[in-house]
Parts: C-alpha cells; structure tokens; sequence
C-alpha cells in the first residue's frame, strides 16, 4: 500500500540553525512527493515537489530530494527563521490519491 | 486565481444541530476531497470526488456524516446531528488530473483555509 512516515515533532531550533524533517514512504509504482506547511491558523500550503527519482524540490530555501532508493524525502532547510515555524506535512500522490504524514511542529526561537 | 473557498470560515453549534460546510474547488480541476484536521489524530482524508462522483467514502466517520457535489463547482458536507467529538477542522481540497504522467508534472493538491467547527 501507500503511506508517509514523518519524524514526530515538536522540534524546537534556534535561529539560524539546520534543519531536517525527516520523511520516509512506502509506495506501489512511481508516486510524486511533497512538503506542504500549515501556519497557525490556515490551511495546508505546498512548499514543494517532486515528480520522480533524484529530483530536487526547493522553494523558500528548503529542500528535498526524492531518493528512491531510501523510499525517502527529508525536508531540510539551512538556516531557519523564527518566521519558519509552523507545522510541515510530507505527502505522496498515487494513483489519483494523496496521502499526508502527520506533520511535525517547528518552533524556531529567536 | 481564486483558490478553493471554503464557508463558513468558523462555526459554533449545539450538539444535535445540523451543520452544512460548503466549499467551491478551483476552476477547471476535476477531483475534490474533504479532510478533516484534529490534534488526536492528525489529517484524515473523508471522501473524495472525481467529476462530481463520489469515489471513496471510505473515510466518513459515520451515518451522520454525508457529502455531496452537485456540479464542478461546488460541494457540502453535511453533519446532522452534529456531536461534540466532531468538532475540528474541516478542510476542502482539489486538484487536476495528471494526463501523461510520464510529460506532466505529478499532480498538486489545493486546500482551502478551512471550516473550523466547535459543537458545544
């Protein structure tokens, strides 16, 4: 079947520091992964993408590379902002249907 | 572009009252789905439609609980009665289907801001 496991949170950095959310799937055939991120408050927001092996998705200065070979797509940024706390959710999409991690709550103090 | 709207925006019932959330997918795609957000147990996926049909309502908590999607344009969950334990975040989504998946980009899911429901 498919299914996103996500590192639980919350995790708390401080400014500045390096960041790493850790996502691994399970999937059939050749799905398309995302970060999405929640601000309190609001709804979920794609950060970025991948549609196929070796890809890089980056946008805001986060990163993610698809590694089929690890079934994995870890979430890292390399110096975060106290504006970057939030909750971040890994999904995969297969086969017409998505499924999201459980998110991981960043706290990020100044 | 707008993107997918969502009403009420927040809510607060009785227990026992119906409760109708209302969303409006982005123009043009042809898949909708409903979530639900709660701190126990994260993001549950309801149900979902693909050009107005339902697909899989395999997510819907229970009887009470009932979605419907009258054209491309519009979609309601409906709760009656409504109880306490319902009391969450309802969020709507759409997307557009990837028709190559091997030219296209994977397909991107939208969500609206959400329904935030308290039933008292």
């Amino acid at each position: 079947g498919n299914s996103v496991t996500q590192m639980e949170g919350p995790v708390t950095l401080s400014e500045e520091a390096f960041l790493t959310i850790n996502c691994t799937y399970t999937a059939t055939g050749y799905p398309s992964l995302f970060w999405y991120v929640q601000y309190p408050g609001e709804g979920l927001q794609l950060l970025l993408k991948a549609t196929k092996a070796d890809d890089k998705g980056s946008n805001k200065g986060f990163e993610a590379t698809y590694r089929k070979e690890t079934t994995s797509f870890h979430l890292e940024k390399g110096s975060v902002q106290v504006s970057d706390s939030a909750v971040y959710f890994c999904a995969l999409y297969n086969f017409n249907k998505f499924y999201f991690g459980s998110g991981t709550k960043l706290n990020v103090k100044p | 572009d707008a993107g997918v709207i969502q009403s009420p925006r927040h809510e607060v019932t009785e227990m026992g009252q119906e409760v109708t959330l209302r969303c409006k997918p982005i123009s043009g795609h042809d898949y909708l789905f409903w979530y639900r957000q709660t701190m126990m147990r994260g993001l549950e996926l309801l149900i979902y439609f693909n050009n107005n049909v339902p697909i899989d309502d395999s997510g819907m908590p229970e009887d009470r609980f009932s979605a419907k999607m009258p054209n491309a344009s519009f979609s309601t969950l409906k709760i009656q009665p409504s109880e306490p334990r319902d009391s969450a975040v309802y969020f709507c989504a759409s997307s557009k289907t990837s028709l190559d998946r091997g030219k296209t980009p994977g397909n991107t899911i939208y969500f609206g801001e959400g329904s935030w429901l308290t039933v008292v």
